[in-house]
């Protein structure tokens, strides 16, 4: 089983479309976790952090439940703009190496 | 820039050649790592330096594998007698080790013939 499992997708959504992803981790002892963006042939950036209480910036907002191990991301309103692959990230306590998913693929039509 | 840097952008061997990647990272930073990235596939950890020490090396998928940093700065990820399946984006990545957040460089892309 992967450390951290995400659906591949993609995701085809209508311009200001909500669209929500889920990412999945294996290991329980994990503590950081975030989501990142990639776009096509270029390298990933940080899109935001995930926190306990869940978090909001603008109009992406990430949860994260422990209990049963996955975190989501949530887009509102989506934008032609929004186009691309979301990796979700993961960091185990005691360590500093960085867990990528495979990423979801999102596709905002017009 | 102040960016991360990594060079060659791209690079065509032939297989059984050695390679060495190259990445600079951002001013001051003190880890960095080394990821790569086949074609639609998610990013594979390689290995992470904190200043020249690198305390986990895990990731490297071979003893061909071998990457070194010098000066807290400039590092050189190394794979000698390249295969096909070798094959794919290095991308490095630098961080301040307080924010947890990671720059990327724009990868280098291998093509072992």
């Amino acid at each position: 089983r992967k450390e951290v499992e995400q659906d591949p997708g993609p995701f085809n959504v209508p311009e200001g479309a909500t669209v929500a992803f889920n990412c999945t981790y294996s290991n329980s002892a994990s503590q950081s976790f975030f989501w990142y963006r990639q776009d096509c042939r270029k390298e990933p950036k940080l899109l935001m952090s995930v926190y306990s209480s869940g978090n909001e910036d603008g109009r992406f907002t990430a949860q994260l439940n422990r209990a049963s191990q996955y975190i989501s991301l949530l887009i509102r309103d989506s934008k032609l703009s929004d186009s691309a692959t979301y990796l979700c990230v993961v960091r185990t306590s005691g360590t500093y190496k960085y867990i990528f998913g495979t990423g979801t693929r999102l596709k905002v039509l017009a | 820039g102040a960016g991360v840097s990594q060079s060659p952008s791209n690079k065509v061997t032939e297989k059984g050649k050695d390679v060495e990647l190259r990445c600079d990272p951002i001013s001051g930073h003190t880890a960095l790592y080394w990821y790569r990235q086949s074609l639609g596939q998610g990013l594979e950890f390689l290995i992470y330096f904190q200043g020249n020490s690198a305390p986990d090396k895990s990731g490297l998928p071979s003893d061909r594998f071998s990457a070194e940093r010098t000066g807290g700065s400039v590092s050189t990820l190394t794979i000698q007698r390249t295969q096909q399946e070798d094959s794919a984006v290095y991308l490095c990545a630098s961080g301040d080790g307080g924010s947890e957040k990671l720059f990327f460089g724009s990868g280098t892309q291998l093509s072992v013939l």
